[in-house]
Formats: structure tokens, C-alpha cells, sequence
């Protein structure tokens, strides 16, 4: 069983529309939560962290369940600018060392 | 501007043919890294560094190598490559009290004949 897992899509959504994202981990002793962005044949960026409590950046809106180990991404009003992949990054320790990245979510916003 | 620079940005090259890909950040990050990423399988750690002269293995360090001599560099060194390290190859850096955050250069891609 990978580490983190995700769904890889792809997902098709008209522009305008909601879209959530959710990954799984499995190591119960994960500490730290992270969504990044990823365009096509570009590297990777940090979109946002997930807080227990869920966090709101805009249009987005991470949360994150212990007790189930899943964290989510929901996207609201999309738009063309948001398609890319999204990758759910899960880190155990407290060094960045501790990384691990889901093979990512494929996102096509569509006019 | 700050940023991670990788070079080459595309190489073909053959078997066995020893390659360096070079890496350089101007962030004075301590901590640096290695990954490839493949279809399916994500990003995958290779080799990272917690500091100059301190480097350690991650998931898949087999047929790579590294060194950490210089605190902004960070090359990455295939002795014999093999068509099996064909991929895209990114370089990160972080500073220490980072959170999470992994500053990427644009990436490397690789392929071996």
C-alpha cells in the first residue's frame, strides 16, 4: 500500500464548477499536511498546508481528518488557470526530509 | 531573485556515459535534495542534504550519487547511467524552519539510450 495515495484523475470539470480532491495516508504518526501544484512539465509549488481546524485560501479550502487519515482539496468557482495536478504531500518527522508525495491529481477545467 | 537552477534542463545521452546534472540555489538553504518523478509512482527521494558536507540516502538512491561541498550547490551524478533512470529530475531546497515548504527548480529531463 503506497503512503499517500490519491486519485489520479483525471478530472473534468466545467469552469465554474466545485471540485474536491481527497488523499489518503497511512502512516498514523503523520504530522504535517500540504497541498501542491503542479503544471504540466513544471515543477511543483506549494499551494497551501492543511491545519487541523481545515484552512480557507480563497477559492480553496484544505481539511483534514485524523481519525479517518484523509485530507481534502475543495476548489470553488473554477477556473481555466486552475488545471494542472495536485499533489498531496504528508510529512512524519519534523525535517523536510520526511516528505512524501502522492502521484498527484490531474485537474482539467474546461470553457 | 530566489530561486533553484538546475542544468541540463533536457539531456539524451547513452549507457554508461557518467553524466553530472548540477543544481544551485541562492537561498542559503541548509537543507537540499534530490527527486525523480515518473508516471504513477510520484516523486521519489534519491539523496538529500541536511547541510555541507552531510548527505544521506532517500528512497531510491540506487545508481546516484551526490556531494554537498558548497552550501548552494548540490549536484547530482549518474556514474553509469542506465535507461531505467530515464526521468524527470527535480532538485528542492528548504531552510531549516520550514514547515513544509520545498522551493523546486524547474527540472531536469532525462533520457538514456
Amino acid at each position: 500500500r503506497k503512503e499517500v495515495e490519491q486519485d489520479p484523475g483525471p478530472f473534468n470539470v466545467p469552469e465554474g464548477a466545485t471540485v474536491a480532491f481527497n488523499c489518503t495516508y497511512s502512516n498514523s504518526a503523520s504530522q504535517s499536511f500540504f497541498w501542491y501544484r503542479q503544471d504540466c512539465r513544471k515543477e511543483p509549488k506549494l499551494l497551501m498546508s492543511v491545519y487541523s481546524s481545515g484552512n480557507e485560501d480563497g477559492r480553496f479550502t484544505a481539511q483534514l481528518n485524523r481519525a479517518s487519515q484523509y485530507i481534502s482539496l475543495l476548489i470553488r468557482d473554477s477556473k481555466l488557470s486552475d488545471s494542472a495536478t495536485y499533489l498531496c504531500v504528508v510529512r512524519t518527522s519534523g525535517s523536510a526530509r520526511q516528505l512524501t508525495f502522492g502521484s498527484g491529481t490531474q485537474l482539467t477545467v474546461l470553457p | 531573485e530566489a530561486q533553484v537552477t538546475q542544468n541540463p534542463r533536457y539531456l539524451i545521452t547513452v549507457t554508461g556515459k557518467k553524466l553530472t546534472v548540477t543544481c544551485s540555489q541562492n537561498m542559503n538553504h541548509e537543507y537540499m535534495s534530490w527527486y525523480r518523478q515518473d508516471p504513477g509512482l510520484g516523486l521519489r527521494q534519491i539523496y538529500y542534504s541536511m547541510n555541507v558536507e552531510v548527505t544521506d540516502k532517500g528512497d531510491v538512491p540506487e545508481g546516484y550519487k551526490v556531494s554537498r561541498k558548497e552550501k548552494r550547490n548540490f549536484p547530482l551524478i549518474l556514474e553509469s547511467p542506465s535507461p531505467n533512470q530515464t526521468s524527470l529530475y527535480f532538485c528542492a531546497s528548504s531552510s531549516p524552519g520550514s514547515t513544509g515548504e520545498l522551493f523546486f527548480g524547474e527540472g531536469s529531463r532525462l533520457t538514456v539510450l
